[in-house]
């Protein structure tokens, strides 16, 4: 088991719903990620919160909607996906920017398919 | 040219042999080194960390980084059939904490 929890661990969506990916992480960690992997290809950095801000945006497009309701909470709301963004979806933390450089925590992500 | 570079494999081996994954970077700014482990349908397991030159060992597991050439390796030493997995290397730089950058991975097979 990894001490970073992602729910649900599937999720089969239509185009149309609106559905919300949650993490939980209880390490004391102040930056937190979502990214999204394909098969066979490495994690795609999609968003960083450090001390609950946004602080990295990789241009990801708008039906993608994350939150950081506290230090150990990150949401991603899903609204209108299409099929190409069925994927595994990871979330993952880490001790933060203004602290010493530390690794990487990953959880074992929510597998999303889009009808 | 991608930033960090490494062979995808597969890399096929029978068991009781001695691994060797390896990553090449073009960054000279990279100074924290990792190695996941991920299996099928989970996500990356951490296993090594490490920061600017130098080896460390874990059990069977040994990083090795050598930042005059922008190379590091992991190797694994009398390999399991439980250490077949994709294995992926990531960095990160000085000056920026929070962004890390990854190896598209290498899948290993080791065969009882």
């Amino acid at each position: 088991d990894t001490e970073v929890t992602q729910t649900p661990k599937h999720l089969v969506m239509g185009m149309t719903n609106k559905k919300s990916l949650k993490c939980e992480q209880h390490m004391g960690h102040r930056a937190m990620y979502w990214y999204k992997q394909k098969a066979k290809k490495p994690p795609e950095l999609m968003f960083v919160y450090s001390y609950e801000k946004l602080s990295i945006n990789e241009s990801v497009p708008s039906r993608f909607s994350p939150e950081c309701p506290n230090s150990s909470l990150l949401n991603l709301h899903l609204h209108a996906l299409q099929p190409e963004d069925s994927a595994l979806y990871l979330c993952a933390s880490s001790q933060g920017q203004y602290r010493d450089g530390q690794p990487q925590h990953f959880g074992d992500g929510t597998r999303l398919s889009i009808l | 040219q991608k930033e960090v570079e490494q062979d995808p494999g597969p890399l096929s081996v029978p068991e009781g042999a001695i691994v060797s994954l390896n990553c090449t970077y073009s960054n000279s700014a990279f100074q924290y080194f990792m190695w996941y482990r991920q299996y099928s349908r989970k996500g990356p397991e951490l296993l090594m960390y490490t920061y600017s030159s130098g080896n460390k060992e874990d059990g069977r597991f040994t990083a090795q980084v050598d930042k005059s050439s922008k190379y590091i390796s992991l190797f694994i030493r009398d390999s399991q059939p439980s250490d077949s997995a994709t294995y992926l290397c990531a960095m990160r730089s000085l000056y920026n904490f929070n962004k890390f950058y990854f190896g598209s991975g290498t899948k290993l097979n080791v065969k009882p």
